[in-house]
């Protein structure tokens, strides 16, 4: 079946690092991509989307590219704040469009 | 914007107990679902619903029931609590099915069962 791959955290780096979380699939078809954001305390968020090969998702100065030749989809930020730190999961959507989930990666930024 | 609303934000059952989660969106959204999140896996579909009176299961929907009476409202019951169902529980709503829209989630339910 479907299923999405996140790297292990937590993800340690000082404020204005660069960052990339990777983020793997394996899916028939042609799924829509996702990343979402949980703030401590809070429900999980969308961040950003892509719904073909080679789109791009921007948001708050996050970027994922669809590449379908890699089947990835990794999280990049040029740099980080203190207000990043939080835990970020890779979706996708299969052929009935349900989302399936990544374990989720933990992100912490030191100032 | 109230959003998705869940209650209550914490709970402690004992084994055997039962009790109801509650879920109401004010967005006028058809789809409705329920998600379990523990460490290191995510989050996994307990239940789900495209519309007031239709109900699906997800993946993980044993000892879980859901009924959805109105598009506001989506509760979740738990029948007889066991050690297993500990977790945070999620509920979520979009205008349309989770894949086709962005997922609008609550705060979220701490459930500890004894």
């Amino acid at each position: 079946g479907d299923s999405v791959t996140q790297m292990e955290g937590p993800v340690t780096l000082s404020e204005e690092a660069f960052l990339t979380i990777n983020c793997t699939y394996t899916a028939t078809g042609y799924p829509s991509l996702f990343w979402y954001v949980q703030y401590p305390g809070e429900g999980l968020q969308l961040l950003l989307k892509a719904t073909k090969a080679d789109d791009k998702g921007s948001n708050k100065g996050f970027e994922a590219t669809y590449r379908k030749e890699t089947t990835s989809f990794h999280l990049e930020k040029g740099s980080v704040q203190v207000s990043d730190s939080a835990v970020y999961f890779c979706a996708l959507s299969d052929s009935n469009y349900q989302l399936i989930w990544g374990a989720g990666t933990k992100l912490i930024i030191k100032p | 914007n109230a959003g998705v609303t869940q209650t209550p934000k914490f709970q402690v059952l004992k084994t055997g107990q039962s009790m109801t989660l509650q879920c109401a969106q004010d967005m006028n959204h058809e789809y409705m679902s329920w998600y379990r999140q523990d460490p290191g896996m995510g989050l996994r579909l307990i239940h789900y619903s495209v519309g007031a009176g239709i109900t699906d299961q997800g993946e993980v929907p044993n000892g879980y029931n859901v009924s959805r009476s109105t598009t506001e409202d989506f509760p979740l019951r738990l029948l007889s609590a066991a050690p297993s169902q500990t977790s945070v529980y999620f509920c979520a709503s979009s205008s349309r099915t989770g894949g086709n829209s962005p997922l609008h989630f609550g705060n979220g339910t701490r459930l500890t069962v004894t």
